[in-house]
């Protein structure tokens, strides 16, 4: 199964941009890439998801490498409200069952 | 409204018992799913199911079993043979597809005591 690498941590100050990187260099061809973010002893929340082409809804964007080896989530004006745990995840349409969610990225919004 | 619901929010067990968690959703999706979170972790994949009366070993499934009888269900017993059965569980649904946005539950807290 591909595996994503994310940075444990990240920090923003509230009203400024915030890009969350992810790694997933041995990304299959077909794989869509997902991002759920978790509050505290909540489910995670659905983001955004992508196959190729850069994505945005009103949540955020979703920026995805030309050679799909990387993604970045982009919030374009955190706010308080935005710190969360962020996953990026993969789904295989061959599995799509067996989606692995890694410890993902804290991100820390700083009024 | 649709959505997926978890019961109970917290419960406790004791050492030796088996104990089921409840998972339900109306949004008529084939797919559902149970995960395991512990403290600073990530989620990791006990079972899946993908249609009715089937389901899946995921990564972590010793220890546990489910049944898928009903689209809308996806019980999950924690058994006395899952030694360290402490931890954050969730539950979640998807229609079919890897494109597939997942609606997650707002899990069950499980203690045992």
């Amino acid at each position: 199964d591909a595996k994503t690498t994310q940075p444990n941590s990240m920090e923003s100050n509230e009203e400024e941009p915030v890009h969350l990187p992810c790694n997933h260099s041995t990304i299959s061809g077909t794989d869509y890439i997902h991002w759920y973010r978790q509050l505290p002893s909540q489910g995670p929340e659905y983001v955004i998801h992508g196959l190729t082409s850069n994505v945005n809804n009103r949540m955020a964007s979703l920026a995805i490498a030309e050679d799909r080896k990387s993604s970045t989530l982009i919030l374009h004006r955190a706010t308080l409200r935005d710190a969360a745990v962020y996953y990026c995840i993969l789904r295989d349409p061959r599995n799509a069952g067996k989606s692995t969610f890694g410890d993902g990225t804290t991100l820390t919004v700083k009024p | 409204d649709g959505g997926i619901t978890q019961s109970p929010k917290y419960l406790f067990r004791k050492e030796g018992q088996n104990v089921t968690l409840s998972c339900e959703q109306n949004l008529n999706h084939d797919a559902m799913y149970w995960y395991r979170q512990d403290p600073g972790q990530g989620l990791r994949l006990i079972y899946y199911s993908q249609i009715v009366n089937d389901f899946q070993k995921g990564d972590i499934a010793e220890g546990y079993s489910v049944s898928r009888e009903k689209k809308e269900s996806f019980p999950l017993t924690v058994t006395s043979a899952q030694k360290n059965p402490t931890a954050f569980y969730l539950c979640a649904s998807t229609v079919q597809g890897a494109w597939a946005e997942a609606f997650f539950g707002q899990g069950t807290r499980l203690t045992v005591v």
